[in-house]
């Protein structure tokens, strides 16, 4: 069965400070591997997505993840963060054929001045 | 292009009562989900729609929970009798495929609230 682990549950960063939001994966095969973003009484909107190829991934809002399969890792990264970044992060690994997405319980991020 | 709308946004009800949540995907939109998030949970499927019929329910405790997807488009979720467990938001869902690479919409959410 798929997992994702979250290690992070809250983390606090400076506005205009790098951004680093960890996830581990279990999955058997090559896993389909996606962030999500949830600001405050928003559904999840898709900030970026791996299937395949490259393994540095760009995505919207100037994010960018980086699977690495020998860490069964798929961090979120950003570097200058914004106050209007503050929001709930996802990320879910997905099984071939039809959508079957797990998510993993989420890091709520801080944005201070 | 409209998103996934919900309603209502929030609901409050007393144990063992009923409550239904409604959702119009995406126009186009063949494949409809609904997830079940849980205060400090990622968001966990509940039901899957491919058009009309029913692609996995899995995780949908049938017991209390029941949905439909009448003509394929607009779809209901319900909660016969309800319990404190289920308080969570629940959310729809669209994407055009059922795909796992095909991007699923969602919508703002119905937030539950059972005491």
């Amino acid at each position: 069965a798929q997992s994702v682990t979250q290690p992070d549950i809250h983390i606090t960063v400076s506005e205009g400070a790098s951004l680093e939001l960890r996830c581990n994966y279990s999955y058997g095969a090559t896993p389909y591997l996606f962030w999500y973003v949830q600001s405050p009484g928003q559904g999840l909107q898709l900030l970026l997505k791996y299937f395949s190829g490259d393994t540095l991934v760009q995505g919207i809002k100037g994010f960018e993840a980086e699977f690495k399969r020998s860490q069964s890792s798929f961090n979120l990264r950003k570097p200058s963060v914004h106050w209007s970044d503050a929001a709930e992060y996802f990320c879910a690994v997905g099984a071939e054929g039809y959508q079957k997405v797990t998510f993993g319980t989420g890091t709520k991020l801080q944005v201070i001045p | 292009e409209a998103g996934v709308a919900q309603s209502p946004r929030y609901k409050i009800i007393e144990k063992r009562q009923s409550v239904a949540f409604w959702c119009n995907p995406i126009s186009g939109h063949a494949t409809l989900y609904w997830y079940q998030q849980i205060l400090g949970q990622g968001p966990k499927l509940l039901i899957q729609f491919q058009n009309n019929g029913v692609v996995d329910d899995s995780q949908l405790p049938k017991d209390r929970f029941s949905a439909e997807r009448l003509k394929g488009v607009d779809s209901t979720l319900k909660i016969q009798p309800a319990k404190l467990e289920d308080s969570a938001v629940y959310l729809c869902a669209s994407s055009r495929g059922g795909r796992v690479s095909t991007e699923a919409f969602f919508g703002q959410g119905t937030r539950l609230t059972v005491v």
